[in-house]
């Protein structure tokens, strides 16, 4: 059984830029929740999709906004790039909402 | 106030050691309360959790959850160098939408010196 994977590992962009993040959900799952992790914090979760559609939202702006996939991989994207989102996003995926989230390895994103 | 609240650290035990981590919440929504293990680098993997207070076991490593305190523990026996890493708290409580986010601490960062 194939576990979340995340790609890429690791991306550099510039302030104004806009980036997409990707996350493929372990085999069976339906839910995937996204997350924010800024150095030496927790991770902060930003929001959660549940067959294809929005099932949450956290504290952050519409600049963050994402996708879910009929195959149930999603995607992050985060416009207009602002220093403060340099931080590792992580991806979980759970076999439906109320169930145990299980974590990728993470994007690792620099914005300089 | 933070509504979870977790002691960074850094903690450092000799080997063989009981280490015992703690966090403290403050909303009284939260049901379900796991542990996660994040290596340097790499994404949490999930520990322990539980539903309720009580305690739950499953090999060195022992959860406490008291609701009636707001509080929750993770002890580690016989600590191991291997276990060094950073240990998240994490809570979820159903929000109106039916999501399960999870809320973390911060983290306590750990070395078990050998």
């Amino acid at each position: 059984e194939t576990g979340v994977t995340q790609s890429p590992t690791h991306l550099i962009k510039t302030r104004g830029q806009q980036v997409t993040l990707r996350c493929s959900s372990q085999s069976g799952h339906n839910t995937v929740s996204w997350y924010q992790q800024a150095l030496g914090q927790g991770p902060q979760f930003i929001f959660q999709y549940y067959r294809e559609e929005e099932n949450g939202r956290g504290n952050f702006p519409p600049r963050f906004s994402g996708l879910q996939f009929p195959n149930y991989s999603s995607e992050l994207n985060v416009n207009a790039l602002e220093l403060d989102d340099s931080a590792l996003y992580l991806c979980a995926s759970s076999q439906d909402i109320q169930e145990t989230q299980y974590f990728g390895p993470g994007t690792r994103l620099l914005v300089l | 106030q933070k509504e979870v609240e977790q002691d960074p650290g850094p903690l450092s035990v000799p080997e063989g050691a009981i280490v015992s981590l703690n966090c403290t919440y403050s909303n009284s929504a939260f049901q379900y309360f796991m542990w996660y293990r994040q290596y340097s680098r790499k994404g949490p993997e999930l520990l322990m959790y539980t539903y309720s207070s009580g305690n739950k076991e499953d090999g060195r490593f022992t959860a406490q959850v008291d609701k009636s305190s707001k509080y929750i523990s993770l002890f580690i026996r016989d600590s191991q160098p291997s276990d060094s890493a950073t240990y998240l708290c994490a809570m979820s409580a159903s929000s109106g939408a039916g999501s399960y986010q999870l809320t973390f601490g911060k983290g306590t960062k750990l070395s078990v010196i050998p």
